[in-house]
């Protein structure tokens, strides 16, 4: 079946601008993560929902930092002003539910580049 | 506060020998841990967890992981490298009071010789 989709797969903008990151989770999964990945580092944990709530935003860096599920399928992240520090690879993830054992499936990522 | 170390940001090793790749971990409850390979251009694929049960884990590709709780370690073994193992690997910790958000280390490349 399908996977866990991510668009767009590159994204360049400018310091200053709005982006936005879409992420489709495989079907029927009712947990998904947000994930950011600097060059050379693991992933970093920004967002978790459970259905069309966000049960945990700890991770997100800041107030420019947004993301939404408000269907409980689809999820936008989105990121205002961006800083030429917000330059990584954005990742989703998406998992049965969030039990002690389900495996979370990632995307390919969005590779977002703020010049 | 949980946290990975994966000890060596990169190790190479010849082709048919073995893989070694190090992950400590730091939880002040039990944890659960993963291995998640990363090829090029490719989203994290689980190689193997654990969860408690069982203490050596047997994952995909021929990969296996030992828990040993007295030394926090979940080192990630193979007995004979492939060329097609080359890629990013990545251990990760998780835990049930903590919205089982991952947290990573920073990886380990895995560079095989012909």
């Amino acid at each position: 079946g399908a996977g866990v989709s991510q668009t767009p797969s590159n994204k360049v903008t400018e310091k200053g601008k709005y982006v936005e990151l879409r992420c489709d989770p495989i079907s029927g999964h009712t947990a998904l993560y947000w994930y950011r990945q600097s060059l050379g580092q693991g992933p970093e944990f920004l967002i978790y929902f459970q259905g069309t709530g966000a049960a945990d935003d700890s991770g997100l860096p800041n107030d420019r930092f947004f993301a939404v599920r408000p269907e409980g399928s689809v999820s936008t992240l989105k990121i205002q002003r961006t800083e030429r520090g917000d330059s990584a690879v954005y990742l989703c993830a998406s998992s049965t539910n969030s039990g002690s054992t389900d495996t979370q499936y990632f995307g390919p990522g969005t590779r977002l580049t703020v010049l | 506060a949980q946290s990975v170390t994966q000890l060596g940001s990169h190790v190479s090793v010849s082709e048919g020998a073995l893989v070694l790749l190090r992950c400590n971990y730091s939880s002040s409850v039990p944890p659960y841990l993963f291995w998640y390979v990363q090829y090029p251009n490719q989203g994290l694929q689980l190689l193997l967890k654990y969860t408690s049960a069982a203490t050596l884990v047997k994952g995909i590709n021929g990969f296996e992981a030992e828990f040993k709780k007295s030394e926090t370690s979940f080192h990630l073994t193979k007995p004979s490298a492939h060329m097609s193992d080359a890629a990013e690997y990545f251990c990760a910790v998780s835990r049930m009071d903590s919205s089982y958000k991952l947290i990573f280390g920073s990886g380990t490349r895995l560079l095989v010789r012909p």
